[in-house]
């Protein structure tokens, strides 16, 4: 069973443009929400996290949105960048848990 | 060290041969992952130590996986005659224990290429 679903797949934005990805979770005992940028090569980097308390938290050009009712967040990258190109992956976990649960991945193509 | 050091960076290594993969986490983190991610994959979580507590080794896709972490400190992941769907980046991670700062930090990562 997939705890944390990511949509979509791959994605193309042209410089500029708002990218978007959202991810969708099962388990309501989760309560914290990490997004982690991997470039080739690399491992993966904490990006912005996000705490079911807020509906919204903003770093940068990179926001997070949260709706705990629907079980549902996102991540919003303004005015994308050719450097933001990578894979992206949002996760889930608990305090009571001993695992992250990561969705599948997005990997994003920023056009100049 | 500042970050989460893994070695080897890269391993080739022949069909049914054992192979050993070493990470060393982030001065202080009592917690340490292990995930596999195959080209243009996910993900796939493989085993979780916490401190001295018995090692979460769920994720481990058959009994030719096995890891270690001595000492509370280092770990060796170790894939024993392996098969070319071996073939993946093994990636280490560490992080405080949850609840206290749930940021997992994950080093760059062990290339396998089994031939």
């Amino acid at each position: 069973q997939q705890q944390v679903k990511q949509s979509p797949q791959s994605l193309i934005v042209q410089k500029g443009g708002i990218s978007i990805i959202n991810c969708a979770y099962e388990n309501t005992a989760f309560d914290y929400f990490p997004w982690y940028q991997q470039f080739p090569g690399k491992g993966p980097a904490l990006l912005i996290a996000i705490r079911p308390d807020v509906s919204e938290k903003k770093e940068g050009r990179f926001t997070i949105s949260f709706n705990k009712s629907a079980k549902q967040f996102s991540l919003h990258i303004m005015d994308s960048q050719p450097g933001d190109s990578a894979t992206y992956f949002c996760a889930a976990s608990s305090y009571n848990f001993n695992k992250f649960y990561f969705g599948s991945g997005t990997k994003l193509n920023v056009k100049p | 060290g500042a970050g989460v050091s893994q070695s080897p960076s890269n391993k080739v290594t022949e069909k049914g041969k054992d192979v050993e993969l070493r990470c060393d986490p982030i001065s202080g983190h009592t917690a340490l992952y292990w995930y596999r991610q195959s080209l243009g994959q996910g993900l796939e979580f493989l085993i979780y130590f916490q401190g001295n507590s018995a090692p979460d080794k769920s994720g481990l896709p058959s009994d030719r996986f096995s890891a270690e972490r001595t000492g509370g400190s280092v770990s060796t992941l170790t894939i024993q005659r392996t098969q070319q769907e071996d073939s993946a980046v093994y990636l280490c991670a560490s992080s405080y224990t949850l609840g206290l700062g749930n940021t997992i930090y994950f080093g760059e990562g062990s290339w396998l290429t089994v031939v």
